[in-house]
């Protein structure tokens, strides 16, 4: 069985300061994790991707992701938040190798404050 | 490249109606999974079509079915609509099966926002 926890629901950071947003996941495989982005009345956007190789991840618009197996965390950050980023945030876990579906996390609503 | 397109965008029904939702996939794709998204549930996996086969499917009643056409569209169905069914349906397709190694990221479509009425 496999599960993504989101640990906060809202987020809020101004302008100009870092992001991070938190993942914890489950599984009894060895996972591909990812984040998405959606912006309001539009679809999910992939941010960036972990599919066992580099731990440190790198994507889109500055965000990247560390994979931690110990903690079996995958947090996103950002070192400088843009008004842009204003989004819903989703992580989400595959089991490595397989087409059973995906796990979508509840979602981490990002608000940038000017 | 085209990115994955789905129409319609909104449609309003009233209950007992159905509804018939379209996809059309990124050129080479041959995945095809259907979303469901709501505030109360978030996003709930409807079912994957790969290469005109169903490959997996959630836990959603009979009345939600689909398809894949030949040259990877997708369309699904949902009868005897009821008002919980009021949401944004997703379509995503990836090269690969859905999640798997290298080639199993999805790309999403706008989505199509139904009401029931």
């Amino acid at each position: 069985a496999q599960s993504v926890t989101q640990l906060d629901s809202h987020v809020s950071v101004s302008e100009g300061t870092p992001v991070l947003l938190r993942c914890n996941y489950s599984s009894s495989y060895s996972p591909s994790l990812f984040w998405y982005v959606q912006h309001p009345n539009k679809g999910l956007q992939l941010l960036l991707k972990y599919t066992s190789a580099a731990t440190l991840v790198k994507g889109i618009n500055g965000f990247e992701a560390e994979f931690k197996k110990s903690e079996t965390s995958f947090h996103l950050t950002k070192p400088s938040a843009h008004m842009s980023d204003a989004a819903e945030y989703f992580c989400v876990v595959s089991p490595s190798g397989s087409a059973r579906q995906l796990t979508f996390g509840s979602g981490t609503q990002l608000t940038v404050l000017p | 490249k085209a990115g994955v397109t789905q129409t319609p965008r909104y449609l309003i029904k009233t209950r007992g109606q159905q509804v018939t939702l379209s996809c059309s996939p990124i050129s080479g794709h041959r995945s095809v999974s259907w979303y469901q998204q709501t505030p109360g549930q978030g996003l709930q996996f409807l079912f994957e079509y790969f290469s005109e086969t169903q490959r997996n499917k959630g836990n959603f009643p009979g009345r939600f079915s689909g398809r894949q056409f030949s040259n990877s569209r997708s369309e699904m169905n949902v009868s005897t609509l009821e008002l919980g069914d009021s949401a944004l349906y997703l379509c995503a397709s990836s090269s690969g099966l859905a999640g798997g190694p290298g080639t199993g990221e999805l790309f999403f479509g706008e989505g199509s926002r139904l009401t029931v009425l």
